[in-house]
């Protein structure tokens, strides 16, 4: 099936500080990835919807410039926590949807990265 | 009301038991759908997606019912290994709306 990487696996980093987060489709193309958070024992959140080449979507309640989404190629979004603090301590989750454009079947099935755990001292 | 609803659980079944979940949604619209499991700090992996005549994969069985609109997950001679939280998801193809439940919980006792 198809792949999506996600990197750092796990990061630590000082409040205040910046952490960017990738999600990469490997073997297929993305037009749209999604952004998650989740909470120890809480269920997934989405944050916000990413199309290659054009503004994030953000759901409701969530930081425009807190979250910056950047979707630049069909492979690949970054997600960037900006001014980190403690209270973002989270585990970030990607997920892509192939899009059948590239000869891959269209199946609404998402394919989930491994998951960024930030952990903000 | 939320798009997506699932019984939180927890589930706690004994080893061999035979356990089903529900999935509500609330938009006719939803064209795709699929059961996820993830484990704990791990990411959702899926299980099985879900059509409209039914499906069954060993163990698990996934049915349809657009008419009630829910989906359900059935799972046969519980394992220990089927200890997890199972997410429903539900896709809007065409516009790239994807719910997610909140999960299922599963516990299997030995």
């Amino acid at each position: 099936g198809a792949v999506v990487s996600q990197h750092p696996s796990r990061v630590i980093c000082k409040s205040g500080t910046s952490v960017k987060i990738e999600c990469r489709s490997l073997d297929f193309q993305a037009t749209t990835m999604f952004w998650y958070r989740q909470f120890p024992k809480q269920s997934l959140m989405l944050m916000a919807t990413s199309n290659e080449g054009s503004k994030a979507t953000y759901e409701q309640g969530v930081e425009k410039d807190k979250f910056l989404i950047n979707h630049a190629s069909l492979t690949l979004s970054t997600l960037t926590v900006t001014s980190a603090h403690p209270e973002d301590s989270s585990f970030y989750i990607c997920s892509a949807m192939t899009t059948g454009g590239d000869g891959s079947a269209a199946t609404g099935e998402l394919f989930f990265g491994e998951g960024s755990r930030l952990t903000v001292l | 009301r939320k798009e997506v609803e699932q019984d939180p659980g927890p589930f706690n079944v004994p080893e061999g038991a035979t356990v089903a979940f529900n999935c509500t949604y609330s938009n006719s619209a939803s064209q795709s759908f699929f059961w996820y499991r993830q484990d704990c700090r791990k990411e959702p992996k899926l299980l099985m997606s879900v059509y409209s005549s039914g499906n069954e994969d060993g163990r698990f069985t996934a049915q349809l019912n657009r008419a009630s609109q829910y989906i359900s997950l059935l799972i046969r001679d519980s394992k220990l290994s089927d200890s997890a939280t199972y997410l429903c998801v539900v896709n809007k193809w065409g516009y790239q709306k994807v719910t997610f439940g909140t999960g299922t919980k599963l516990q299997v006792i030995p």
